[in-house]
């Protein structure tokens, strides 16, 4: 596609279930990116992919945060017994390298927690 | 751990006022510094970058300078239009590990809004 598509663009859940957010970047981007942004921040590094593997996962906040990406394309960020903190916008972004190009960002899934 | 701080927002102008959004940060080593936008009801767009010390990013009118000496990379646009209503975050990489520009530390946002 043209450019880093996410969805759901918007998903409400249920205290305690389970969900899955989706990602596709740009066709031939090896490296993908997670990022959470909640209300009045700025994005927060959540885990770093270089093709299948995921190559820096510092940020996730805890054993119920998971994301793959099996095939080197589409990931999936899945988040397992959800709370109402976990509420924020979910961004995606992909480059064509590590080294020296720009990231570009998806639109990002709005996840709402109640 | 690396950090970016903002000026206080929101930012209200006039059209064709002059812009300046703060921006300071904490890193070790040399990282490269970006300021993103976010218009309305879309994606963060790269505005600009600076990968080294005293380099100037521009683009659209909007200019920054990383300034090493006082860790600065403040943003400056001489003449603002309505268009540039938006949310602005400036953030770094350190260049560690080979992530470079994908993985980021952002500022927490600055609303600009211009009035006609």
């Amino acid at each position: 596609g043209a450019g880093v598509s996410q969805t759901p663009s918007n998903k409400v859940t249920e205290k305690g279930k389970y969900v899955e957010l989706r990602c596709d970047p740009i066709s031939g981007h090896t490296a993908l990116y997670w990022y959470r942004q909640s209300l009045g921040q700025g994005p927060e590094f959540l885990i770093y992919f270089q093709g299948t593997g995921a190559a820096d996962d510092s940020g996730l906040p805890n054993d119920r945060f998971f994301a793959v990406r099996p095939e080197g394309s589409v990931s999936t960020l899945k988040i397992q017994r959800t709370e109402r903190g976990d509420s924020a916008v979910y961004l995606c972004a992909s480059s064509s390298n590590t080294g020296s190009s720009e990231a570009f960002f998806g639109q990002g899934t709005r996840l709402t927690v109640v | 751990g690396n950090s970016v701080t903002q000026m206080e927002g929101p930012v209200t102008l006039s059209e064709e006022a002059f812009l300046t959004i703060n921006c300071t940060y904490t890193a070790t080593g040399y990282p490269s510094l970006f300021w993103y936008v976010q218009y309305p009801g879309e994606g963060l767009q790269l505005l600009l970058k600076a990968t080294k010390a005293d380099d100037k990013g521009s683009n659209k009118g909007f200019e920054a300078t990383y300034r090493k000496e006082t860790t600065s990379f403040h943003l400056e646009k001489g003449s603002v239009q309505v268009s540039d209503s938006a949310v602005y975050f400036c953030a770094l990489s350190d260049n560690a590990g080979g992530t470079s520009y994908g993985k980021l530390t952002f500022g927490q946002g600055t609303i600009l809004t211009v009035h006609p």
